[in-house]
Parts: structure tokens; C-alpha cells; sequence
């Protein structure tokens, strides 16, 4: 079992619609948890970052974890079809020279004008 | 976006043949890392840097080796080159600035065939 597991998609939604993008994880050491955009043929851009338990907003952006469950998302409101990407959470356990980042698989998203 | 670079972005190759690719920053981040993305397994952590000098391995290591003998570069060199070494492989720096989280910043990625 992976210890970050993320729906593949693709997930299709109309202009306008409210986005859930999800990942549970097994790892209950993990603390911080990070949300990264990647268009098609770019490299990964930092989106939200959330620091334990609690909802984070940026503009037409929450990012909301439970620990509790191992569970967080990612809400994207009145989605544009700018925001067709693939996201990818991500998550660490904080601290330490060895410490690393556990990335999902990433889930492909389509916002069709 | 963050001050990275990578070359060259694009390579064709064949098997056995050496490969490196060049990591750049111009960041002065401490951190440093190589990860290559396919489809079904997001990004996988090749090998990482710590400092100049001081490296270690990742998830996926075999088969590459890394360098850094300066603190804005970090070269990825593939020895002997293999088909399953197709992929896109990024560039990621980070400061973990205030000891906080290994929040990671990408270049833009090499796009690396082996034939």
C-alpha cells in the first residue's frame, strides 16, 4: 500500500463547478501537507501549503486537513478553465536533514468552458 | 518563478550510452533534489543533496549517480542508460527556511528518451 494514495481521475467538470480533490495517507507522522499545480509539460508549482489540522484559504483555493481521518483536499471554487491541470498533494513529517516529501500520484483535472 | 534551470530539456539517447543532466539555481538554497514523474507513480525521489558535497539516495536511486560540487549545481549522471530510464525527470530546491517544512520548488523538467 502506498503511504499517499490520490485518484488518478480524469475528472471532468463545467465552468464554474466547485472542485473536490482528495488524498488519504497512512503515514500518522505526517504534519505538513501541500497541494502543487502542474500544467501539461511544466514542472510542478507550489499551490497551498497547511501546516496540521485545519482549513487554509487562498482566494478560490481551501485546502483542509484531518488528521483524525488521513485525510485532506483541495476545493476549488467557481473553477476556470485555467485551472484545467493535474494536482498533486504532497506531505512530510517535518524536521530532520532526511526529511522528504511523499507526493501523490496527481489527479487530472478538465474545466470545460 | 524560483530561479531553476535544467538542461537539457529535451534528450533522445540510446541504451548503454552515459547521460547527465544539469541542475542550475539561483536561489543559494541548501537543498537540492532529483526526482523523475511517470505515469501510475507521480514523482519518485531519485537522489538529494544537503549540501555542496553531501548527497544521498532516494526511493529510485539504482542506476544514477549525482554530483554537487557547487552550491547552484546539481548533476544527475546516468551511467549506462536504460529504457526504463525514460522519463521526465525534475529539479527541485528547497531552503526550509525557520526549520520549517521541505516545501520544494521545481525547475521545469528534462525530458529524457533512451532507445
Amino acid at each position: 500500500q502506498k503511504e499517499v494514495e490520490q485518484d488518478p481521475g480524469p475528472l471532468s467538470v463545467p465552468e464554474g463547478a466547485i472542485v473536490s480533490l482528495n488524498c488519504t495517507y497512512s503515514n500518522s507522522a505526517f504534519q505538513y501537507f501541500m497541494w502543487y499545480r502542474q500544467y501539461s509539460r511544466k514542472g510542478p508549482e507550489l499551490l497551498m501549503y497547511t501546516y496540521s489540522s485545519g482549513n487554509k484559504e487562498d482566494g478560490r483555493f481551501t485546502a483542509q486537513v484531518d488528521k483524525s481521518s488521513k485525510y485532506i483536499s483541495l476545493f476549488i471554487r467557481d473553477s476556470q478553465p485555467s485551472d484545467s491541470a493535474t494536482y498533486l498533494c504532497a506531505m512530510s513529517g517535518g524536521g530532520g536533514a532526511t526529511n522528504k516529501l511523499i507526493f501523490g500520484t496527481g489527479t487530472l483535472l478538465a474545466v470545460q468552458p | 518563478d524560483a530561479g531553476i534551470t535544467q538542461s537539457p530539456r529535451h534528450k533522445v539517447t540510446e541504451t548503454g550510452t552515459p547521460v547527465t543532466l544539469r541542475c542550475h539555481q539561483t536561489e543559494n538554497h541548501r537543498y537540492m533534489y532529483w526526482y523523475r514523474q511517470d505515469p501510475g507513480h507521480g514523482l519518485r525521489l531519485i537522489h538529494y543533496s544537503y549540501g555542496v558535497k553531501d548527497t544521498d539516495k532516494g526511493e529510485v536511486s539504482d542506476g544514477y549517480s549525482v554530483s554537487r560540487s557547487k552550491t547552484e549545481d546539481f548533476l544527475l549522471t546516468l551511467e549506462s542508460a536504460t529504457s526504463s530510464q525514460t522519463s521526465v525527470y525534475f529539479c527541485a530546491i528547497s531552503d526550509r527556511a525557520g526549520g520549517y517544512t521541505d516545501t520544494q520548488y521545481f525547475g521545469p523538467g528534462t525530458r529524457l528518451t533512451v532507445l
